[in-house]
């Protein structure tokens, strides 16, 4: 079991530019969710997808950010353009159906820093 | 809205000691309580996951509790090594899939 898998792992970039993160969920998941981690305001969830299909995105911050899940095996959030306050580490994490009781799990995550 | 607090925000203890973890949620209407463990520049681990009708889950060492209607856990951590050290989270789950996280507690278990 190769557990959810993000890339990059680090990012850094001038403001203004693109970012995409990337993320690989584990195979038979069928809930994908994406989180923002700072010091500041902890773990908080930006969106997450059941199905591929886009359930609660009410913690996406602004419209410079976006999510998509184009398959079951692999979703982005992209940031156009980025500032320097959504530096931050960036989780995923992926649950399979069967009830309301199944544990998350989540990938290394990618550190992102926007200078 | 859920809030989730976890007290306190950091602990040092020697090696060896028992310890108690604390977590309060205000919205007792709850799902599902989870406790994860994070280890510096790592993503989050599912330690024990306690469903709204139970009282307790053990894992090892770990034991958690859930009191629902007072909105309290607390995860109790038996003889800590020095590998116990992270940071530990809890996080509660409400109707719509979603999860709520406490702030965390930063365990140092010294040798």
């Amino acid at each position: 079991d190769a557990g959810v898998i993000q890339s990059p792992r680090h990012e850094v970039t001038e403001m203004g530019q693109e970012v995409t993160l990337r993320c690989k969920p584990i195979s038979g998941h069928n809930s994908l969710f994406w989180y923002r981690q700072t010091m500041m305001r902890g773990l908080e969830l930006l969106i997450y997808f059941n199905n591929n299909v886009p359930i609660d995105d009410s913690g996406m911050p602004e419209d410079r950010f976006s999510a998509k899940m184009p398959n079951a095996s692999f979703s982005t959030l992209k940031i156009q353009p980025s500032e320097p306050r959504d530096s931050a580490v960036y989780f995923c994490a992926s649950r399979p159906d069967g009830g309301s009781n199944q544990p998350q799990h989540f990938g290394d995550g990618t550190r992102l820093s926007i200078l | 809205k859920q809030e989730v607090t976890q007290i306190p925000a950091a602990l040092s203890v020697p090696e060896g000691e028992n310890l108690v973890l604390n977590c309060s949620f205000t919205d007792s209407a709850i799902y599902n309580l989870q406790w994860f463990r994070q280890d510096p520049g790592k993503g989050l681990t599912s330690l024990l996951l306690i469903q709204s009708s139970q009282r307790e889950q053990t894992s090892g060492r770990l034991n958690a509790s859930l009191d629902k209607s007072s909105g309290r856990s607390t995860l109790y951590i038996a003889a800590s090594q020095p590998g116990d050290s992270a940071t530990y989270l809890c996080a509660v789950r409400n109707a719509g899939n979603m999860l709520t996280f406490g702030g965390g507690t930063r365990l140092m278990v010294k040798p």
